[in-house]
């Protein structure tokens, strides 16, 4: 079944670490797919956070990191910010889809 | 730099045809180092991939859309479209077009969005 599973929500205080979660199947992640990262802002388009796995596109500040490991990928925000609060996506390639599929998302509430 | 800005009607009744244009400024669609990707959001829910265009008009869809959903292109305006047909209240959504770098299959550059609202 071509499914990217996130926990809906996760919060963290300020200056914390927080990961989000991103489990596949064996038709996207496990079949070698990369995973990456969209961060969504309240009313503005998803912004590419974390490509291939792990690497930040220019301007995404180092505290947002990314990790891979079978069916299953994380992404880890350190030194929590007010401005952090938002959806974040995974993202991957499915086979099975022939296409581009999408976690369903996850709302970091920073408290 | 590039910039992708979504256009087309916000209203769309039920039954009918939803047609959206992508226009691509600051690069050219023909490049064979990019697709051309639409993903919609329906109000407080996630993200759903449409389909894609590349390579001389060759194209891909999500099979759940894939009986409904043409994307089209046309590289002598540096534009791409999307119709959706016989559309409902479940199509509406902002809809997205963005740009997917092949063989990476990322989204590295979206436009804002524009929202369509299926209703009579």
């Amino acid at each position: 079944q071509s499914v990217l599973t996130q926990p809906p929500s996760v919060s963290g205080a300020p200056g914390q670490r927080v990961t989000i979660s991103c489990t596949g199947s064996s038709s996207n992640i496990g079949a070698g797919y990369d995973i990456h990262w969209y961060q969504q802002l309240p009313g503005t388009a998803p912004k590419l956070l974390i490509y291939g796995n792990s690497n930040r596109p220019s301007g995404v500040p180092d505290r947002f990191s990314g990790s891979e490991s079978g069916t299953s990928a994380s992404l880890a925000i350190s030194g929590l910010q007010a401005e952090d609060e938002a959806d974040y996506y995974c993202q991957s390639y499915d086979s099975s889809l022939s296409g581009v599929l999408f976690g369903g998302g996850t709302k970091l509430t920073v408290l | 730099q590039v910039q992708l800005q979504e256009s087309g009607p916000g209203l769309v009744k039920p039954s009918q045809t939803l047609s959206l244009t992508c226009t691509v400024s600051g690069g050219s669609i023909s490049s064979a180092d990019y697709y051309w990707s639409w993903i919609r959001q329906p109000a407080g829910k996630g993200l759903e991939w449409i389909g894609r265009i590349y390579t001389s008009g060759n194209t891909n869809y999500n099979p759940s859309l894939k009986s409904r959903v043409t994307i089209s292109e046309d590289m002598s305006e540096n534009q791409f479209f999307l119709r959706l047909s016989s559309v409902t209240a479940a199509d509406t959504a902002v809809y997205y077009c963005a740009r997917y770098r092949p063989g990476y299959w990322y989204l590295d550059l979206w436009g804002r969005g524009t929202l369509v609202t299926v209703s009579s």
